[in-house]
């Protein structure tokens, strides 16, 4: 059980460049979320996806996009890198319901925008 | 506008004392308030969660105190260890949102010096 798996673990792109991140829960969850994390700034919501077919703007969108691609996979992709997105991008899936409300990360990508 | 502001941003405590990290949120709607644990390299982690019908939860040497009044709520390490060393998160979310993504405080990087 993998749980929640993001690829590339660390990534260095030049402005302008465009990269996707990918992650994919193996829990069956319905709902997925991009959070970016920066020093002294805790964890930012990007995009979040209730379930499979819908994407939801969190707090910081601009400069992203997102695709859930099935239930599994939800991708966060940037078209036009900036240095302002030097981050650790960390994707999350939820387990909820009933007593339950549980977020699962992954191990986070280390994105360095030059 | 931060929703959830946490403190101290750092703490150092000798082995076996009692570090307190508190909480502070605006949105009277939220109604589920998790604390997330944090390895260097690795992503977050629940460690413990409280709903405000009680103004305590314990598990093992971890415990939640909740002040409804005061939108207030705290983490308390018991009997501390250097193995606790680590950066917590606070943070906040109102289930009757159905899937929207936690509000996280900034974070406090904790050292347990043996």
């Amino acid at each position: 059980n993998a749980g929640v798996t993001q690829t590339p673990k660390f990534q260095v792109l030049k402005t302008g460049q465009s990269m996707t991140l990918q992650c994919a829960q193996d829990m069956n969850h319905n709902s997925m979320y991009w959070y970016r994390q920066d020093p002294g700034m805790g964890l930012r919501l990007i995009y979040y996806s209730a379930s499979e077919g819908t994407t939801d703007k969190g707090e910081v969108p601009n400069g992203y996009n997102v695709s859930r691609l099935n239930k599994r996979e939800f991708s966060l992709r940037l078209e036009s890198a900036a240095p302002s997105q030097t981050s650790v991008y960390f994707c999350a899936s939820r387990d909820w319901g009933g007593a339950k409300n549980i977020q699962y990360f992954g191990a986070g990508t280390r994105l360095s925008v030059l | 506008q931060q929703q959830v502001k946490q403190s101290p941003q750092s703490l150092i405590v000798q082995k076996g004392g009692i570090p307190i990290i508190n909480c502070a949120y605006e949105n009277t709607a939220f109604d589920y308030f998790p604390w997330y644990q944090q390895f260097p390299g690795k992503g977050p982690a629940l460690l413990i969660a409280i709903r405000p019908d009680v103004s305590e939860k314990k598990e093992g040497r971890f415990t939640i105190s909740f002040n409804k009044s005061a939108k207030q709520f705290s983490l308390h390490i018991m009997d501390s260890q250097p193995g606790d060393s680590a950066t917590y998160f606070c943070a906040a979310s109102w289930e009757g949102g159905g899937a929207d993504g936690l509000t996280f405080g900034k974070g406090t990087h904790l050292i347990i010096q043996p």
